[in-house]
């Protein structure tokens, strides 16, 4: 069926390393979003792509949607312990009404 | 102050009772929508709604039932025929389908 998939499912990092989470869908989606969740916590929005291509950055963060809008990554530049969490991406599949989330991918850090 | 809020927190409940999960948001969004984690695991949609009256069922909908009587309320019932209902449940709403997603604190069930 259709799905979203994230790699890698679990990474630790030393703190100020490099982080990167990649996003797969098995269709073309009309958008992608990209979610944190803290440990304990619920979901919080941070940025949604939508044409192809596109990069976005927040400070830190660099979005990218990839060319055919199968597949998105998200890049952390010299990680805190504040960017502890898992990661998700979601777009709408089977529907366009129907977001539907990735696997995730958690980020451990190491201080 | 404007948000979504769920409730209980924690529910504890009993093998072959139904349960009722509450989502209420005051962002006045149309769409809202219910997924559930499992530990370690990402979101599954289990329903999802656009408008007042009206919903679809998402990617693991068996064993759950919803109700949109009004724009601000959602309300999950977990019934006795949902073979594994221990997990914790997040409802969330959107003003508009695929646009930013605010979700709520989530309650965690579990039943013994």
């Amino acid at each position: 069926g259709q799905q979203v998939m994230q790699i890698p499912q679990y990474q630790h990092v030393q703190e100020g390393e490099d982080f990167t989470t990649y996003c797969n869908s098995s269709t073309t989606l009309s958008n992608i979003q990209w979610y944190k969740q803290r440990p304990g916590g619920h979901p919080v929005f941070l940025i949604q792509l939508v044409k192809s291509g596109e990069v976005k950055k927040q400070k830190r963060l660099t979005f990218q949607f990839g060319e055919a809008k199968k597949n998105s990554s998200l890049h952390i530049t010299a990680t805190q312990t504040t960017d502890v969490g898992t990661y998700f991406c979601a777009g709408p599949l089977g529907g366009y009404q129907k977001v539907t989330f990735g696997t995730g991918t958690k980020l451990q850090v190491i201080p | 102050d404007g948000g979504i809020t769920q409730s209980p927190k924690y529910l504890f409940r009993k093998e072959g009772q139904n349960v009722t999960l509450s989502c209420e948001q005051n962002l006045n969004h149309d769409a809202m929508y219910w997924y559930r984690q499992d530990p370690g695991q990402g979101l599954r949609l289990i329903y999802y709604s656009q408008i007042v009256n009206d919903f679809q069922k998402g990617d693991i909908a068996e064993g759950y039932s919803v109700s949109r009587e009004k724009k601000e309320s959602f309300p999950l019932t977990v019934t006795s025929a949902q073979k594994n209902p221990t997990a914790f449940y997040l409802c969330a709403s959107s003003s508009s389908p695929n646009t930013e997603a605010f979700f709520g604190q989530g309650t965690r069930l579990t039943v013994v």
